[in-house]
């Protein structure tokens, strides 16, 4: 079981934009940043967002972290049929000798 | 190009030994922390330890601790994952990961790895 909370499901029409929430605690989004990673049907997961709100390289600025506290969020702007993915938002905690630790997953179904 | 290329899908028994590999290219292999990630079907991602192929230095998250074991060859610039004795529940896709500091992320992936467990 995830010591991060992410809602099961979210969806939205072509244009729309959706947001996703991962809720933490102390020991991970308390000290560390948080990095988002986006898993499409049957490949590998890839990092969209690390340091809460950095994009790497080829990543498009359709995609947006945020982070406050103990929360962090993902907003996806314009979603295209392409962001129908699973996504996970994940961060390095400090308890039982320190461990990186993934979200529960948020499924994206585009109407 | 950075690419981890991890070796083929297998096939195993329960109780049976099993050491999968992960090889890395394109960049110092000996500066990246090397991470081991596990999906299960229809299941979230799960962290399962990673190891410094520098010094060897591992870290294993305590669900995984004792159940495998990371290990790496810097002359191979290779990292691997192996079990003692499968099990069904073992059943998943294990994805090899880089990650640039100790914390974290991870920004280059493996193409997993299908380990199948069945009696």
């Amino acid at each position: 079981q995830s010591v991060l909370t992410q809602p099961p499901s979210a969806s939205g029409t072509p244009g729309q934009r959706v947001t996703i929430s991962c809720s933490g605690g102390n020991s991970n989004f308390g000290t560390y940043t948080v990095n988002w990673y986006q898993q499409l049907p049957g490949t590998a997961p890839k990092l969209l967002i690390y340091n809460n709100d950095q994009r790497p390289s080829g990543v498009p600025d359709r995609f947006s972290g945020a982070k406050s506290g103990t929360s962090a969020s993902l907003a996806i702007s314009g979603l295209q049929s392409d962001d129908e993915a699973e996504y996970y938002c994940g961060a390095w905690d400090d308890s039982l000798n320190g461990y990186y630790v993934f979200g529960t997953g948020t499924k994206v179904t585009v109407l | 190009e950075v690419r981890l290329e991890q070796s083929g899908a297998e096939v195993k028994k329960p109780g049976e030994s099993l050491k999968i590999s992960c090889k890395g290219s394109g960049f110092s292999f000996t500066t990246y922390w090397i991470a081991w990630v596990r999906h299960m079907p229809g299941k979230g991602l799960e962290w399962m330890g990673m190891i410094y192929p520098s010094d060897s230095e591992t870290t294993y998250s305590q669900t995984f601790q004792g159940q495998v074991t990371i290990s790496a060859d810097k002359s191979s610039t290779t990292a691997y994952l192996r079990w003692n004795s499968l099990k069904a529940s073992d059943t998943a896709i294990y994805y090899c990961a880089r990650g640039w500091v100790r914390a974290g992320p991870y920004d280059y992936w493996g193409q997993g790895t299908l380990v199948t467990v069945s009696s």
